[in-house]
C-alpha cells in the first residue's frame, strides 16, 4: 500500500539548535516528493520538489534531501519564525496519485 | 499578484443545507484540486480537474460535487449527503504540462473552515 509517514510528530528546538525532519515513503514508483510549510489556520506554502535519489534543494535555513526510501528536511540554526507544521507529499506512478503525510509540528523556542 | 483565493474564510452550515466554497486562481494553471484537512490526518483528495469541463473523483468524493466551467474557477459544493462536513477545506492548483515539462507542484489557497451547527 502506498503511504507517507512523517516523524517526529512534534519537535521542540532551542533557537540555533539544528535538526532534521523525516519523511519516509512506500510507493510503487516516485514521480516527485514535495515539502510544504503550513502555519496555523493557513494553506500550505510550497517549499521544495525533489525528483530523484541524491537530489538536494536549499532555501535559507532549510535543506531537503532525497533517498530511495525517505527524505529529510534539515533545519540549520532555526529561528522562532521557522515554527510551523512541515508537510511532506509524494506523487506516485503510475496514476500520479498524491499522498500527504500528517506533518511534523516544529516549535522553535527563543 | 498571482495566486489562489478561497472564500469565505469561515462558513457555518446548518444540518441539511448545501453550501458552496469558492476557489479562484489567476496563475493560468490547468489543474485544480480540492482537499479536506482534519486534525491528525494528512490531506485527503476530494476532487480534481486537469482541464476545463472535466473532473475526477478523489478518495473521499461522496457528499461533494464540483464544476469546472472556467479555467480560473473550481467551486466545491458540500451537500447534505456529507455526514461529517466540519473540516478545513483547501483548494490547490498546478501548472501541468508546459513547454514539454510536467509541473506537478501544487500551490494552495488560504483555506475555508466549515463548521456544521
Amino acid at each position: 500500500e502506498d503511504q507517507v509517514t512523517q516523524s517526529p510528530e512534534a519537535l521542540r528546538l532551542q533557537e540555533g539548535e539544528s535538526s532534521s525532519l523525516n519523511c519516509s515513503y512506500t510507493v510503487s514508483g516516485l514521480r516527485g516528493l514535495f515539502w510544504y510549510r503550513q502555519d496555523p489556520g493557513k494553506g500550505p506554502e510550497f517549499l521544495f520538489t525533489l525528483y530523484s535519489a541524491g537530489e538536494e534543494k536549499e532555501k535559507e535555513r532549510l535543506k531537503a534531501t532525497l533517498t530511495k526510501k525517505e527524505s529529510f528536511l534539515h533545519i540549520t540554526a532555526p529561528k522562532p519564525e521557522d515554527s510551523a507544521t512541515y508537510l511532506c507529499a509524494v506523487q506516485a506512478v503510475p496514476g500520479n496519485q498524491f499522498y500527504f503525510g500528517t506533518g511534523t509540528s516544529l516549535t522553535v523556542i527563543p | 499578484d498571482g495566486g489562489i483565493t478561497q472564500s469565505p474564510k469561515y462558513l457555518f452550515r446548518k444540518e441539511g443545507q448545501n453550501v458552496t466554497l469558492s476557489c479562484e486562481q489567476n496563475l493560468n494553471h490547468d489543474a485544480m484540486y480540492w482537499y479536506r484537512q482534519d486534525p491528525g490526518q494528512g490531506l485527503r483528495l476530494i476532487y480534481y480537474s486537469q482541464i476545463v469541463n472535466d473532473f475526477q473523483k478523489g478518495d473521499i468524493a461522496e457528499g461533494y460535487s464540483v464544476s469546472r466551467e472556467k479555467k480560473e474557477s473550481f467551486p466545491l459544493t458540500v451537500t447534505s449527503a456529507q455526514k461529517n462536513p466540519t473540516a478545513f477545506y483547501l483548494c490547490a492548483s498546478s501548472k501541468g504540462l508546459a513547454g514539454g515539462r510536467l509541473y506537478n507542484e501544487q500551490f494552495f489557497g488560504p483555506g475555508t473552515r466549515l463548521t456544521v451547527l
